[in-house]
């Protein structure tokens, strides 16, 4: 059974950079499967922010590509999320998922999401 | 980019009465959509994926239909535990990218 863990601050300056690892255990991250970060405002519903494989190819959200970067480590079977130049509008629960391929691509496994505020 | 629209925002119903959830979609996805039920506190959880096929573990009176732009999440006889809210998700190809649904949320009458 493939668990997700994401760790990190929890409290980000305005215009900083949040950075999240996500620990992948019961199972590789060099699996044929894309690796996601996904993000959850308080109240609010799910925005991808964007997927990565185990070969480094990376997928973002267009709204977020200029600031985003996910790298994988499979030498420590985790990967991370960057975010730049935050604002309160980046306080969210941040998810990392594992995909499911059947006919489409679906989320089957998740963590169990990190809250990040954006503060002074 | 597609566009996923849930009706309605918010369902009241009374534990053993039928709850039908709806998500367009603003250009065909195939049959390729799937659903997440979301409880307070807690990560989302896959229902449904392919439209139809109910994932590991999912109880019988969680169903989907659909294909191209309509799909439909039907829970036959509510459980006090199915009030929660609830995600269609799908997935482009090209260019890659995952949009969700603003989400239906089950609450009890």
């Amino acid at each position: 059974q493939v668990q997700l863990q994401e760790s990190g601050p929890g409290l980000v300056k305005p215009s900083g950079t949040l950075s999240l690892t996500c620990a992948v255990s019961g199972g590789s991250i060099s699996s044929s499967n894309w690796w996601s970060w996904i993000r959850q405002p308080p109240g609010k519903g799910l925005e991808w922010i964007g997927e990565i494989y185990h070969s480094g190819s990376t997928n973002y959200n267009p709204s977020l590509k200029s600031r985003v970067t996910i790298s994988v480590d499979k030498s420590k079977n985790q990967f991370s999320l960057k975010l730049s130049s935050v604002t309160a509008a980046d306080t969210a629960v941040y998810y990392c998922a594992r995909t499911l391929y059947s006919s489409g691509w679906y989320v089957g496994y998740w963590g169990q999401g990190t809250l990040v505020t954006v503060s002074s | 980019e597609i566009v996923l629209t849930q009706s309605p925002a918010t369902l009241s119903l009374s534990p053993g009465e039928r709850a039908t959830l709806s998500c367009r979609a603003s250009q065909s996805v195939s049959s390729y959509l799937a659903w997440y039920q979301q409880k307070p506190g807690q990560a989302p959880r896959l229902l449904i994926y392919d439209a139809s096929n109910r994932a590991t573990g999912i109880p019988a009176r969680f169903s989907g239909s659909g294909s191209g732009t309509d799909f439909t999440l039907t829970i036959s006889s509510l459980e006090p535990e199915d009030f929660a809210v609830y995600y269609c998700q799908q997935r482009s190809n090209w260019p890659p990218s995952w949009t969700f649904g603003q989400g239906t949320k089950v609450e009890i009458k």
